[in-house]
């Protein structure tokens, strides 16, 4: 088991320019959620899909961002276009069912 | 919504030393989960413990659902059991409730 695996590690941005993070849940996993954690807000979950579909986005700050999932094994967070207030560790979790909840490394984002 | 609280916020520990924390919650929920989020930012999940007691090596965890708390057993404090540690609650059917954590210094 490969775990949730995120890309990049570390994306160093200038503002206006687009972002996308990328993430591929653990094999099985129905469900995929993408968190944002910064020291102020702490984790919050900005989207959640189940089975491909977006189920909760009202957590998605405003239209600057959006998430796809384009199959069970692939999904993107886009900022379009970021701002030094965006800069943040965005987290992608998967789980299956009554399964634990389980997290990749993150992204750190960095805009300047 | 369903509060969440983590008592206490800061610890810091000598190697060797034992600890608890603890996790209440405002409501009924259908899971709990502890994490370790270490220094280099990893969100590890220790225990999925809705009910009951559960110990994994030097680390365990007992949930009282029917008193709304959770509490996670360190003993034999690692410095490599440094970072915070959040408690994560499930109301419903998908959305999970963090606490704020608690931050935890082991000195060697």
């Amino acid at each position: 088991d490969a775990g949730v695996i995120q890309s990049p590690r570390h994306e160093v941005t200038e503002m206006g320019q687009e972002v996308t993070l990328r993430c591929k849940p653990i094999s099985g996993h129905n469900s995929l959620f993408w968190y944002r954690q910064t020291m102020m807000r702490g984790l919050e979950l900005l989207i959640y899909f189940n089975n491909n579909v977006p189920i909760d986005d009202s957590g998605m700050p405003e239209d600057r961002f959006s998430a796809k999932m384009p199959n069970a094994s692939f999904s993107t967070l886009k900022i379009q276009p970021s701002e030094p207030r965006d800069s943040a560790v965005y987290f992608c979790a998967s789980r299956q069912g009554g399964s634990p909840l389980h997290f990749g490394n993150g992204t750190r984002l960095t805009v300047t | 919504g369903i509060q969440v609280e983590q008592s206490p916020p800061d610890l810091i520990l000598q190697e060797g030393a034992n600890s608890t924390l603890r996790c209440n919650f405002s409501d009924s929920v259908n899971n709990l989960q502890w994490f370790h989020q270490n220094p280099w930012g990893q969100l590890i999940n220790l225990f999925y413990i809705p009910s009951g007691t559960k110990q994994n090596g030097r680390l365990s965890a007992t949930t009282v659902a029917t008193e709304r708390y959770s509490l996670l057993y360190i003993s034999s404090s690692q410095t490599t059991d440094s970072g915070v540690y959040f408690c994560a609650v499930l109301g419903g059917t998908y959305k999970y409730i963090f606490g704020t954590g608690t931050r935890l210094k082991v000195l060697a």
